[in-house]
C-alpha cells in the first residue's frame, strides 16, 4: 500500500498570511496527486489534481507543486472563506487520502 | 451539472450487511469514468473502499476488500456498495464519487451517514 503523510496536522493562521502544507507518499507517485478541501458538514472539494493542475473554478491563490514523494499545497494569501480541512490523495496505485491539515484561525 | 446521490439504511445491525446505492445524474454511468466510495468515521479523516468501471471492473482498498463488493447498474445509471460482517468501526459518512478518467475525484455526492448499532 502506498502511505500518504501530510504535515502540520493542525496549522493556525491569520487571513492574509501565505500557508503551506506538505505530503509525502511512501513511494514515489510521479505527478498522480490531488489535494481536495474539506469544510464541516460537506462534501471534500476537488482544488488541485496531477500536482499542479487548478481544478476549474478554483482560486489562484491555491497552487500545488511537486512530484515524486513530495507534494506542497499553498494558498498565497489565506481567505476568511479558506478555514478548512485539507488532504491530499494519491491515485497511482488505487487510491490513498493524506490524514488531513486542519488550518484553523489564529 | 454532475450530481451523485447516495441512498439507503442509516441503522445496519452489527455483523449485518451495508447496502448503499449512488444515483448519477448529469452524466452516464457506461462513460469512461471510474465510480467510487469513500467513507469517513466521525471525527477521522478520508478512506477510499473502492471503485467501479462501465464494464463492472472493481478495485478495493487492501484492507477493506475482503468485506466490500461494488457492483454497477447501467439501466439505472446507478451503483452500488455492499460491506458484510459491519462493525462499530464501519460507522460513518459514506460518500460516491465520480473518478475522472485520470484517476482524480472530481465530483462527490452530499453523503450519507450509516450507523452500527444494535
Amino acid at each position: 500500500d502506498i502511505q500518504m503523510t501530510q504535515s502540520p496536522a493542525t496549522l493556525s493562521a491569520s487571513v492574509g498570511d501565505r500557508v503551506t502544507i506538505t505530503c509525502r507518499a511512501s513511494q514515489t507517485i510521479s505527478s498522480w496527486l490531488a489535494w481536495y478541501q474539506q469544510k464541516p458538514g460537506k462534501a471534500p472539494k476537488l482544488l488541485i489534481y496531477k500536482a499542479s493542475s487548478l481544478e476549474s473554478g478554483v482560486p489562484s491563490r491555491f497552487s500545488g507543486s511537486g512530484s515524486g514523494t513530495e507534494f506542497t499545497l499553498t494558498i498565497s494569501s489565506l481567505q476568511p472563506d479558506d478555514f478548512a480541512t485539507y488532504y491530499c490523495q494519491q491515485y497511482d496505485t488505487y487510491k490513498t487520502f493524506g490524514q488531513g491539515t486542519k488550518v484553523e484561525i489564529k | 451539472q454532475v450530481q451523485l446521490h447516495e441512498s439507503g439504511p442509516g441503522l445496519v445491525k452489527p455483523s449485518g450487511t451495508l447496502s448503499l446505492t449512488c444515483g448519477v445524474s448529469g452524466d452516464s454511468i457506461s462513460s469512461n469514468n471510474w465510480w467510487s466510495w469513500v467513507r469517513q468515521s466521525p471525527g477521522k479523516g478520508l478512506e477510499w473502499i473502492g471503485e467501479v468501471n462501465h464494464g463492472g471492473t472493481t478495485n478495493y482498498s487492501p484492507s477493506l476488500k475482503s468485506r466490500v463488493t461494488i457492483s454497477v447498474d447501467k439501466s439505472q445509471n446507478q451503483f452500488s456498495l455492499k460491506v458484510t460482517s459491519v462493525t462499530a468501526a464501519d460507522t460513518a459518512v459514506y460518500y460516491c464519487v465520480r473518478g475522472s478518467l485520470g484517476g482524480f475525484l472530481d465530483h462527490w455526492g452530499q453523503g450519507t451517514l450509516v450507523i452500527v448499532s444494535s
